[in-house]
């Protein structure tokens, strides 16, 4: 059966840690995905996209990795700070899809001070 | 510039009665899509426009349906509303269907 899983549901970090959550799907063919982060009762808020050709994309503080052959991708937050504190979706778009989106269920990340 | 609006924020609504939630997509993208968010879990997909017309539609039953205006805009329609209705529903928006895409900061419906 075709998943998409996010291995975490919470990751509880210490401030200035590096975050790393981790996306996971089977049976799929991902033309490309995207990481967005998500606030309580807000909408989602795009943070990177990586396309299947390429294995790494870097913004600022995040960077995001696109294995293809081990069907995963990571997201990591360096220098982690409390305001990171939400839940990032990852989201596959499929090959010869519409361009839609599909969702794993997110990892809730909580930065302490 | 304005980022997706969606309207209204809030509702209520009764089991069996019907609703209808809008979108206004960024300035410029032509492509619009719905999602339904329930609690705990990532957003469903349901539709997608791309100029005017439907590109996409999700596992969804034939009690939702949206539609594009020419202006871009999109309204989604849901008839016969029941309790497992109530979620968040996201609009997004994309210069096209295979380009970043964007979302409003939902509408939350409240099935009773």
């Amino acid at each position: 059966s075709q998943k998409i899983e996010q291995n975490s549901e919470a990751l509880n970090i210490q401030e200035g840690k590096t975050a790393t959550l981790t996306c996971n799907y089977t049976n799929y063919s991902p033309a490309y995905l995207q990481w967005y982060r998500q606030d309580p009762g807000r909408g989602p808020v795009f943070l990177l996209l990586i396309r299947e050709n390429e294995k790494e994309k870097r913004k600022e503080r995040l960077k995001v990795t696109f294995d293809t052959t081990l069907k995963q991708s990571l997201f990591h937050i360096t220098a982690s700070q409390p305001a990171d504190s939400a839940t990032y979706l990852c989201a596959l778009v499929l090959k010869g899809s519409q361009g839609n989106l599909i969702f794993g269920k997110g990892t809730k990340l909580s930065v302490k001070p | 510039d304005a980022g997706v609006t969606q309207s209204p924020t809030h509702l209520i609504k009764t089991r069996g009665q019907q609703v209808t939630l809008r979108c206004s997509p960024i300035s410029g993208h032509k492509s619009v899509s719905w999602y339904q968010q329930v609690l705990g879990q990532g957003p469903q997909f349901i539709f997608q426009y791309y100029e005017k017309e439907e590109r996409g539609r999700g596992n969804f039953p034939d009690r939702f349906s949206a539609r594009q205006f020419p202006n871009y805009s999109s309204e989604l329609n849901v008839n016969a509303l029941l309790l497992g209705d109530s979620a968040l529903y996201l609009c997004a928006s994309s210069l096209d269907p295979w380009n970043t895409i964007y979302f409003g900061e939902g509408s939350w419906l409240t099935v009773v």
